[in-house]
């Protein structure tokens, strides 16, 4: 069982829609959490960090329980830019916060 | 500024053979880590260095593979006789601090013959 889950997707959305990808974390002690942003063929991008209070970044929220050790990232007014594959990331406990990443969940904005 | 560079961007060999994946960090990034992707999956955790000293190999899949950073900057990703399940992107990523994020190379893809 991989540490860190991810819905399996890929998710086909119409631009302006609203969509919510969600993420549980096995590893209790993780203390770092993040959504990356990893487009074709490229590298990954830190899109933000998930606080504990959950934080909002323009049309991205973030959330995270850690009763439930459960993250999520909402995408409001979806744009086709925002086509990618994002990952959820936990840091990975005393490894000098060497990163855990998801499989990812692949998006499609379709016009 | 110049970010993290890996070379070569892309690596063909055949199987057996030995590799030798270079990355240059951010100038002046304590901390290196590198990371193994294969197709259709995230990132997955190789090795990791503070300085010139290796602190976590754990993520090494076999002791075919060797990591090294000798002067605390730039560092090496060696894969010896090597097989078809090492084709891969592999990521280097440095970072300043604990509390700062990590940041990619555009990564090497490795391909096994």
């Amino acid at each position: 069982r991989k540490e860190v889950e991810q819905d399996p997707g890929p998710f086909n959305v119409p631009e302006g829609a609203t969509v919510a990808f969600n993420c549980t974390y096995s590893n209790s002690a993780s203390q770092s959490f993040f959504w990356y942003r990893q487009d074709c063929r490229k590298e990954p991008k830190l899109l933000m960090s998930v606080y504990s209070s959950g934080n909002e970044d323009g049309r991205f929220t973030a959330q995270l329980n850690r009763a439930s050790q459960y993250i999520s990232l909402l995408i409001r007014d979806s744009k086709l830019s925002d086509s990618a594959t994002y990952l959820c990331v936990v840091n990975i406990p005393n490894s000098g916060y060497a990163l855990n990443f998801g499989k990812g969940t692949s998006l499609l904005v379709t016009p | 500024g110049a970010g993290v560079s890996q070379s070569p961007r892309y690596k063909v060999a055949k199987r057996g053979q030995d590799v030798a994946l270079r990355c240059d960090p951010i100038s002046g990034h304590v901390s290196l880590f590198w990371y193994q992707q294969a197709l259709g999956q995230g990132p997955e955790f190789l090795t990791y260095f503070q300085n010139e000293a290796q602190l976590d190999k754990s993520g090494l899949p076999s002791d075919r593979f060797f990591a090294e950073r000798p002067e605390g900057s730039v560092s090496t990703l060696k894969i010896q006789r090597t097989q078809q399940e090492d084709s891969a992107v592999y990521l280097c990523a440095s970072r300043d601090g604990n509390n700062q994020p990590q940041h990619f190379g555009d990564g090497t893809r490795l391909s096994i013959l």
